[in-house]
């Protein structure tokens, strides 16, 4: 079966500006979770969404954003981008919630110049 | 908060030796997961462990979940090339539907 996937691979944006990343579950999956990876934090969790209603959210501000869609893809946004956005955002597809384990898409590189 | 905490953040072994890599939290897990992420890639999950005490094996790769349900450990039996990447583990985050990841051990192995 067709794994998680993830669009883009790749972005390099300016500061100020906003993005917004698409991620595809397994089907059948119905939760969708965000993660951002840095070398300095390591995996940070962002939100997670089931059946279109976020779930569960975590530490970020306001300018992390996400939405679910019927067909359970998901969406983030990022608004307002700072230097320090700059990471590899990972989404994670569960059967129905995290405790049935995570896979991962191949996540999106964003660059913040 | 809830904390995962995971030792060693890195290790070097030759091609053949054994490693392990621990983890550790602050509360009592429902559940424990093990990821890998090989270099450039995204994690993959390995396992969950669920009961106290629970030993699980992969081939050469051996999994333990403490009779405390606080701490795990994975170890690799004559590592080899392919192993090479960073091993997570990860705990659920309170009642939450999310999990909390420890900062990973990245293992190199040298042919």
């Amino acid at each position: 079966k067709a794994g998680v996937t993830q669009t883009p691979r790749y972005l390099i944006k300016t500061r100020g500006q906003q993005v917004t990343l698409s991620c595809s579950p397994i089907s059948g999956h119905r939760s969708v979770s965000w993660y951002q990876q840095t070398p300095g934090q390591g995996l940070q969790f962002l939100f997670e969404y089931f059946s279109e209603t976020q779930r569960n959210k975590g530490n970020f501000p306001g300018r992390f954003s996400g939405r679910q869609f019927s067909n359970s893809r998901s969406e983030m946004n990022v608004s307002t981008l700072e230097l320090g956005d700059s990471a590899l955002y990972l989404c994670a597809s569960s059967f129905r919630d995290a405790n049935y384990g995570y896979t991962f898409g191949s996540g999106t590189r964003l660059t913040v110049v | 908060g809830q904390q995962v905490m995971q030792i060693p953040q890195y290790q070097h072994v030759q091609e053949g030796e054994d490693f392990t890599t621990y983890c550790n939290s602050s509360t009592t897990l429902s559940n424990i997961q093990w990821y890998k992420q090989r270099p450039g890639g995204h994690p993959v999950f390995l396992i969950q462990l669920v009961k106290s005490g629970e030993v699980k094996k992969q081939k050469r790769l051996t999994f333990q979940f403490g009779e405390a349900k606080k701490n795990s450990s994975l170890h690799i039996t004559a590592t080899q090339t392919t192993d090479v990447g960073t091993y997570f583990c990860a705990g659920p985050r309170g009642n939450n539907n999310d999990m909390r990841f420890g900062a990973g051990t990245r293992l190199t192995v040298k042919p």
